[in-house]
């Protein structure tokens, strides 16, 4: 168990729907990221946030979001969602976000879009 | 721009053979690399990072790797397999001034009795 929590764990809606994936990193943690992962793409860095603040992005789609709450949980929104958009989305944590740091992956939440 | 290569996307070998797993990197500042294991429907497990300092770097479950800046390679080892380690393995860099990790697409390894 990384101490990394993740909810849903699995999530069936429709094309052209809305999402929220939630993610509580590690105690003490302070930095967030998340990635996803497709059989197609691979797994791929979405978006990282420090102590509340965006501090890097990746190949995040203009349709998704994402924010870090002062009690420093995640949330990633997923907005008008397509079939390409199945896939396992995950959440990580470390401590301050420097490079370098071990990054602490939580169990996934598995979206499936129909 | 940083990326990671590996070769093999399957290897099978037998329970006690010698585990190689390839990674080859790509990144124009020193690497920070890196060996996750996943697990069937688990999350991503660190097994060992080479940040600096001494090349071997030794991890959990009895697996190492060398970092050889010459041939931009960090492989995987483990000197006897066991039927545990089933699981896929994703090497990655961390090569820009963030934490971001650039992963390779996996190489999934069969452990045969």
């Amino acid at each position: 168990d990384s101490g990394v929590t993740q909810t849903p764990k699995h999530l069936i809606t429709a094309t052209g729907q809305r999402v929220t994936l939630r993610c509580s990193p590690r105690s003490g943690d302070l930095s967030v990221y998340w990635y996803q992962q497709s059989l197609d793409q691979g797994l791929q860095f979405l978006i990282q946030y420090y102590n509340g603040e965006e501090r890097a992005k990746g190949n995040i789609l203009e349709r998704f979001s994402a924010q870090q709450f002062p009690d420093l949980h995640s949330e990633l929104n997923l907005s008008s969602l397509e079939l390409g958009d199945s896939a396992l989305y995950f959440c990580a944590s470390s401590t301050g976000g420097s490079r370098g740091e071990t990054q602490y992956f939580g169990p996934g939440t598995r979206l499936l879009v129909l | 721009a940083q990326s990671v290569t590996q070769l093999g996307s399957h290897v099978s070998v037998s329970e006690g053979a010698l585990v190689l797993l390839r990674c080859n990197y790509s990144s124009s500042v020193p690497p920070y690399l890196f060996w996750y294991v996943q697990y069937p429907n688990q999350g991503l497990q660190l097994l060992l990072k080479y940040t600096t300092g001494a090349t071997l770097v030794k991890g959990i479950n009895g697996f190492e790797a060398e970092f050889k800046k010459s041939e931009t390679s960090f492989h995987l080892t483990k000197p006897s397999a066991h039927m545990s380690d089933a699981a896929e393995y994703f090497c990655a860099v961390n090569g820009g001034a963030t934490n971001k990790l650039i992963f390779g697409t996996g190489t999934l390894l069969a452990v045969q009795p």
